[in-house]
């Protein structure tokens, strides 16, 4: 039982180069959120789904897109990075938006 | 909007308690946490409160919940080294998403 996966662990991108985080719950969860966190700052929400097919935006959706095609799956996509998207990302996965479990994050840096 | 306020820094000797407090705006949240992060790390759910209760105590942790002044506390008794951290004071948000204050790091002095 792995939990919430995320890869990759950590990642170096040139700006305007694209990519795709990927996370992967096996604990049949409905809900699914991207967050990201800066130094000194909480985590904040990219953008959620609340089902399979199903995506939201959260309070910081510029510059991401994301798609939910398989019920474990909620990939994060960056079509064009730019520095100001260096963060570490995290995911979470919750079955009853009451408990929440989270990945371990993604290091992402944009040079 | 919803939002979570909570002092950046607190520092302890070890065996002292430590008190963490914040505030949040949305009275409606039915559950708020506490999530630990240790450096380079994810996140940890120490503990979480149902927003019926005043109180609730897990061994060396104690959450207080004010609803009325939208107050809500951890405290950590026998602070411990391996303590050190950084604590968000967490609220369920409207889209069943979780908001986040920006964390107490909480330093313990041998």
């Amino acid at each position: 039982n792995a939990g919430v996966t995320q890869t990759p662990k950590f990642r170096v991108l040139k700006t305007g180069q694209s990519m795709t985080l990927l996370c992967a719950q096996d604990m049949n969860h409905e809900y699914m959120y991207w967050y990201r966190q800066d130094p000194g700052m909480g985590l904040r929400l990219i953008h959620y789904s609340v089902g399979e097919g199903t995506t939201a935006k959260g309070e910081v959706p510029d510059g991401y897109n994301v798609s939910r095609l398989k019920k474990q799956n909620f990939l994060l996509g960056l079509e064009s990075a730019a520095p100001s998207q260096t963060s570490v990302y995290f995911c979470a996965s919750s079955y009853d938006r009451r408990g929440y479990t989270f990945g371990s994050g993604t290091r992402l840096t944009v040079v | 909007g919803e939002d979570v306020e909570q002092s950046l820094f607190l520092s302890v000797r070890e065996g002292d308690s430590s008190v963490i407090n914040c505030t949040y705006t949305d009275s409606s949240s039915t559950y708020l946490y506490w999530y630990k992060q240790e450096p380079g790390a994810g996140l940890q759910l120490l503990t979480y409160i149902f927003s019926n209760m005043d109180m609730k105590q897990d061994q060396r942790l104690t959450v207080l919940l004010n609803k009325k002044d939208k107050h809500l506390s951890l405290r950590i008794a026998d602070t411990q080294t391996g303590d050190s951290a950084i604590y968000f004071c967490v609220q369920g948000g409207s889209q069943g998403n979780l908001i986040f204050g920006k964390g107490t790091k909480l330093s313990v002095k041998p």
